[in-house]
């Protein structure tokens, strides 16, 4: 357990339905990115926060997808009108942002999704 | 843009071996290159983090080493046991100093 949870496990849902997904990173951490993993594949980055502040966002968000962090705790990443090819692991990772570049990125178990 | 790409795709050895996994990268501009393990359906539990101007790092018994200037890192077992069988994936931060960007990662099968 590395201390980020995510809920739900495991979310089946029929295609064209919205879902929506939360993380709650480690506490004191204030970096929190979301990333999507197919079988075979590595994790794909999608998003990630500075506090409260959407930073950065992949081409691979499309605008099916948003994600918020309120106040700067947990977040939520929402799919609407999904697709089959939604299907997919959604992981989410936190960490400290001390020095300039990418400390040590702490991971969820994940949310395993699979649209019918 | 930056690819990260891992050799072997699958490895099977008995145990008590040693063995090296390889990860390339196709950008020496990199600020850390970081090894996680990941057991089926779960997520990723990290393993070793290499600073840009570290040259290797330990933990027990695995071993990581990293090239920036060849864009090359290998992760070494040592006296591999079958609790090693998971998927080990490597990953590098991208220019920004933002996300990582991940390898297909290495599927690793430990015989008893």
């Amino acid at each position: 357990d590395t201390g980020v949870s995510q809920d739900p496990r495991h979310k089946i849902t029929k295609r064209g339905q919205n879902v929506t997904f939360r993380c709650d990173p480690i506490s004191e951490h204030n970096r929190l990115y979301w990333y999507r993993q197919t079988l075979g594949q590595g994790p794909e980055f999608l998003t990630y926060f500075q506090n409260e502040a959407q930073l950065e966002k992949s081409r691979l968000l499309s605008d099916r997808f948003s994600a918020e962090r309120p106040k700067g705790s947990f977040s939520t990443l929402e799919i609407q009108r999904t697709e089959q090819g939604d299907s997919a692991m959604y992981l989410c990772a936190s960490t400290i942002a001390r020095t300039a570049g990418t400390d040590t990125q702490y991971f969820g178990p994940g949310t395993r999704l699979t649209v019918l | 843009k930056q690819e990260v790409t891992q050799i072997p795709a699958a490895l099977s050895v008995p145990e008590g071996e040693n063995l090296v996994l390889n990860c390339s990268f196709t950008d020496s501009a990199i600020y850390n290159l970081q090894w996680f393990r990941q057991d089926p359906g779960k997520g990723l539990t990290s393993l070793l983090l290499i600073q840009s101007s570290q040259r290797e790092q330990t933990s027990g018994r695995l071993n990581a080493s990293l090239d920036k200037s060849s864009g090359r890192s290998t992760l070494y077992i040592a006296a591999s046991q079958p609790g090693d069988s998971a998927t080990y994936l490597c990953a590098v931060d991208n220019q920004a100093g933002t996300a990582l960007i991940f390898g297909k990662g290495t599927t690793l099968s430990v015989s008893s």
